[in-house]
């Protein structure tokens, strides 16, 4: 079946330190979305990335969606405490019948100050 | 303000118990969802609507059962066949727009525990 695997499970860095989760798919995708879970909370849209090969940046985070469209990564510079939390990718369903996603693992990312 | 909005914050089973868990959005979003959360895990899809009066289920449909009577309320029904129903369930909503994937906006979830 279709699945959206993210390594690693779990980062712990000091802070400034750099962190980048990845997201691999078992199938073409045609965009992938990213989202970010504060401890307690619930998972918050961050990007959709949707082009072959994009890079997109927000402040220090830099997403990028593979040449094939099957992988796609987060990137962030010099990590801050408020960086903590888990990191999800999500890839839409095969059928795409509508607006069904296949979230990944995620990755939790712990900032130690 | 425009949201979703989940209660209970934390509901307890008993066993052979159904409970209800609510969700109720006012951002006018066409399609509803709800996923199943454990412990260091990703998001898992139970049910999703994409119009009132319809629905389809998810990956781990089993033991669970939803309604979508309004565009606005989605709830979802933990049944007693559900053996390990102990997660955090999440309800989120989005537009749709064609073939279009458009970002789900989340609830602050449910966490649910056997008595």
């Amino acid at each position: 079946g279709q699945q959206v695997m993210q390594i690693p499970q779990y980062q712990h860095v000091q802070e400034g330190e750099d962190f980048t989760t990845y997201c691999n798919s078992s199938t073409t995708l045609s965009n992938i979305q990213w989202y970010k879970q504060r401890p307690g909370g619930h998972p918050v849209f961050l990007i959709q990335l949707v082009k072959s090969g994009e890079v997109k940046k927000q402040k220090r985070l830099t997403f990028q969606f593979g040449e094939a469209k099957k992988n796609s990564s987060l990137h962030i510079t010099a990590t801050q405490t408020t960086d903590v939390g888990t990191y999800f990718c999500a890839g839409p369903s095969n059928t795409n019948t509508g607006n069904q996603f296949y979230f990944g693992t995620g990755t939790s990312l712990t900032v130690i100050p | 303000d425009g949201g979703i909005t989940q209660s209970p914050k934390y509901l307890f089973r008993k066993e052979g118990q159904n409970v209800t868990l609510s969700c109720e959005q006012n951002l006018n979003h066409d399609a509803m969802y709800w996923y199943r959360q454990d412990p260091g895990q990703g998001l898992r899809l139970i049910y999703y609507s994409q119009i009132v009066n319809d629905f389809q289920k998810g990956d781990i449909a089993e033991g669970y059962s939803v309604s979508r009577e309004k565009k606005e309320s989605f709830p979802l029904t933990v049944t007693s066949a559900q053996k390990n129903p102990t997660a955090f369930y999440l309800c989120a909503s989005s537009m749709l727009r064609g073939r279009s994937n458009q970002p789900q906006h989340f609830g602050d979830g449910t966490r649910l525990s056997i008595l």
